[in-house]
């Protein structure tokens, strides 16, 4: 397996405009974590689902955020409009819970620059 | 509010040497905690898991300890190398979600 693939893995947009974040999870996990990452926070959970459907949106900054899970091999995190303060290291991660170990895996990652 | 605190200094010891890591926790009552190692540019990679009912986990180098009294988890790494200069993460987990809450991290430099 690939592991979990992030894209793109660097962007860089101008404030306002809309940022899109794809993940692609490990084939057959069941969970799959959205994390944002800064010097200031440390690695911060924003949203997961387990069997596609949303669990937990606490970690949502605001309305300026949403994620999506239509199918279980993909997954969204959209930001509009982005700000300065968005910028940050988007992490992806998934696993299964069944495995006993609660091992999550994690993505590259995406880093978001916004200007 | 739930806290996990983690040296946030970087840790330098000498090659050889056992390094050890502090994870702290208060206003949470885990039901296992996770050790992480993220090297620059990548995401995290998971190390080890210690359940709530255990005292001690060992795997190769790495020997990790959980006391619930004290809220508190140490991590080692014996004979240390310079390749596992990293940051290393802290994560606590709740019995029936798999959620995970993560420390800050602390950064290890092993030199020669």
């Amino acid at each position: 397996d690939a592991g979990v693939i992030q894209s793109p893995r660097h962007e860089v947009t101008e404030m306002g405009q809309e940022v899109t974040l794809r993940c692609k999870p490990i084939s057959g996990h069941d969970y799959l974590f959205w994390y944002r990452q800064t010097m200031m926070r440390g690695l911060e959970l924003l949203i997961y689902f387990n069997n596609n459907v949303p669990i937990d949106d606490s970690g949502m900054p605001e309305d300026r955020f949403s994620a999506k899970m239509p199918n279980a091999s993909f997954s969204t995190l959209k930001i509009q409009p982005s700000e300065p303060r968005d910028s940050a290291v988007y992490f992806c991660a998934s696993n299964l819970l069944a495995g006993g170990r609660n091992e999550q895996f994690f993505g590259p990652g995406t880093r978001l620059t916004v200007l | 509010s739930q806290k996990i605190e983690q040296n946030s200094e970087a840790l330098n010891i000498q090659e050889g040497k056992t390094a050890t890591l502090t994870c702290n926790y208060t206003n949470y009552s885990p039901a296992y905690l996770q050790w992480y190692r993220q090297d620059p540019g990548r995401g995290p990679v998971f190390l080890l898991l210690i359940r709530e009912n255990e005292k001690e986990k060992r795997k190769e180098r790495l020997k990790v300890t959980f006391d619930t009294t004290l809220k508190q988890s140490l991590f080692h790494i014996t004979a240390s190398q310079p390749a596992d200069s990293a940051t290393y993460l802290c994560a606590l987990g709740s019995g029936t979600a798999s959620k995970l809450t993560f420390g800050t991290g602390t950064r290890l430099q092993v030199t020669l």
